[in-house]
């Protein structure tokens, strides 16, 4: 039973440039949720999609987008790429909406921004 | 809004050692509360668990037990092996609202 799985696992933009990363979650599962963590910090979160809407979200700006797949497949989208945008995005799954329910998470994507 | 605060690290002990990391939270509602472990380079894998007032959660010789009178979820182990060695993560999620996390404690152990 496959996990959570992330691509790609490394990543090196410029400032401006736009980024696509992609999640697949676990068999099962319905839910993305994506989160980002910078150096030395707990996990942030920026959305969470359900049903292929976006149906929560953290305090990130509009340059953060997302999208699901009718498969519950996820992307997250960043434009306009800030320096400050360096940090590993994580996804996690989850069975239903209700976040209660655990997630699991991804091992990451690990983005760096010049 | 919901909140959940760790103890400072790093935290340095020697193996077969006792392990205490502090975790409290602030939550409207009954809140689910989770401790999660992240090795390096990796990501978050789930630890244990506790989703009432009470529970006590356990897995690979971890425990922790959901404190409602001092919203606390204390994170224990009796032996630590160097294995342990790891960031752990002390989180919260409530009905309708999404996961929140503590700013995390790192953990290493020596031989």
């Amino acid at each position: 039973d496959a996990g959570v799985t992330q691509s790609p696992t490394h990543l090196i933009k410029t400032r401006g440039q736009q980024v696509t990363l992609r999640c697949s979650p676990k068999s099962g599962h319905d839910t993305v949720s994506w989160y980002q963590q910078a150096l030395g910090q707990g996990p942030q979160f920026i959305f969470q999609y359900y049903e292929e809407e976006e149906r929560q979200r953290g305090n990130f700006p509009d340059r953060f987008s997302g999208h699901q797949f009718p498969n519950y497949s996820s992307e997250l989208n960043v434009n306009a790429l800030l320096l400050g945008d360096s940090a590993l995005y994580l996804c996690a799954s989850s069975a239903g909406f209700w976040v209660q329910e655990t997630q699991y998470f991804g091992p990451g994507t690990r983005l760096l921004v010049l | 809004g919901n909140s959940v605060t760790q103890m400072e690290g790093p935290v340095t002990l020697s193996e077969e050692a006792f392990l205490t990391i502090n975790c409290t939270y602030t939550a409207t509602g009954y809140p689910s509360l989770f401790w999660y472990v992240q090795y390096p380079g990796e990501g978050l894998q789930l630890l244990l668990k506790a989703t009432k007032a009470d529970d006590k959660g356990s897995n690979k010789g971890f425990e922790a037990t959901y404190r409602k009178e001092t919203t606390s979820f204390h994170l224990e182990k009796g032996s630590v092996q160097v294995s342990d060695s790891a960031v752990y993560f002390c989180a919260l999620s409530s009905y309708g609202q999404n996961f929140v996390f503590g700013p995390g404690t790192r953990l290493s152990v020596l031989p």
